[in-house]
């Protein structure tokens, strides 16, 4: 059966630091990855998707094949990202989405 | 345009009773998804409709779960004899063929004293 697996619940930086959210995955076949994000007293909704390879408010994620991971990172953290983020793997397009617990990351001033 | 919207937002039950979760997902959007979300469990899947194919039900923890959609649109939710720990955001999702992002509702919060 499929995993994901977020190893941090908490995340402290710094304004202007970089930031890593880890990510694995465990899936025999070739998944579709996500990553969602929640912020305070909104909906969840869709950051960035691994086939798209695009850049959502200057976060990227490389999908990781044979480390079975897609972190999400950004160079500089902003007071804004501040959120709940959450990986997310989809055996096939359209199919329902297994989520990791989350990390949510705190950007302090 | 409208996004996916739940009704109520918050529904406060004693435990024993019967309650219905209201999801109206995109218009035209053929795929509606029903997640949990709950501390220490984070987001389950619970059950998937997509178009006029038999639901995905694996996901439902109990018996006492179940859900329908009316006519490819509205779906409901209902939990027979909510139990304390059935507590949680039940978040509803709807998707399109040509574009298989999930857009998720703001959800209801269910309490079951």
């Amino acid at each position: 059966a499929q995993r994901v697996t977020q190893p941090e619940k908490l995340l402290s930086v710094f304004k202007g630091a970089p930031v890593e959210l880890k990510c694995n995955y465990s899936y025999s076949g070739s998944p579709e990855l996500f990553w969602y994000v929640q912020y305070s007293r909104q909906r969840l909704q869709l950051l960035l998707r691994h086939i798209s390879r695009e850049s959502i408010k200057g976060f990227t994620a490389d999908l990781n094949k044979g480390e079975t991971s897609f972190h999400l990172k950004k160079p500089f953290a902003q007071e804004e990202d501040s959120a709940m983020y959450y990986c997310a793997l989809q055996e096939t397009s359209g199919s329902r989405l297994t989520f990791g617990e989350g990390t949510q990351l705190t950007v302090n001033p | 345009g409208a996004g996916v919207s739940q009704s109520p937002s918050n529904k406060v039950t004693e435990k024993g009773k019967d309650v219905e979760l209201r999801c109206d997902p995109i218009s035209g959007h053929t795929a509606l998804y029903w997640y949990r979300q709950s501390l220490g469990q984070g987001l389950e899947f619970l059950i998937y409709f997509q178009g006029n194919s038999a639901p995905d039900k694996s996901g439902l923890p109990s018996d006492r779960f179940s859900a329908e959609r009316t006519g490819g649109s509205v779906s409901t939710l209902t939990i027979q004899r909510t139990q304390q720990e059935d507590s949680a955001v039940y978040l509803c999702a709807s998707s399109s063929r040509t574009r298989w992002e999930q857009f998720f509702g703001p959800g209801t919060r269910l309490t079951v004293l």
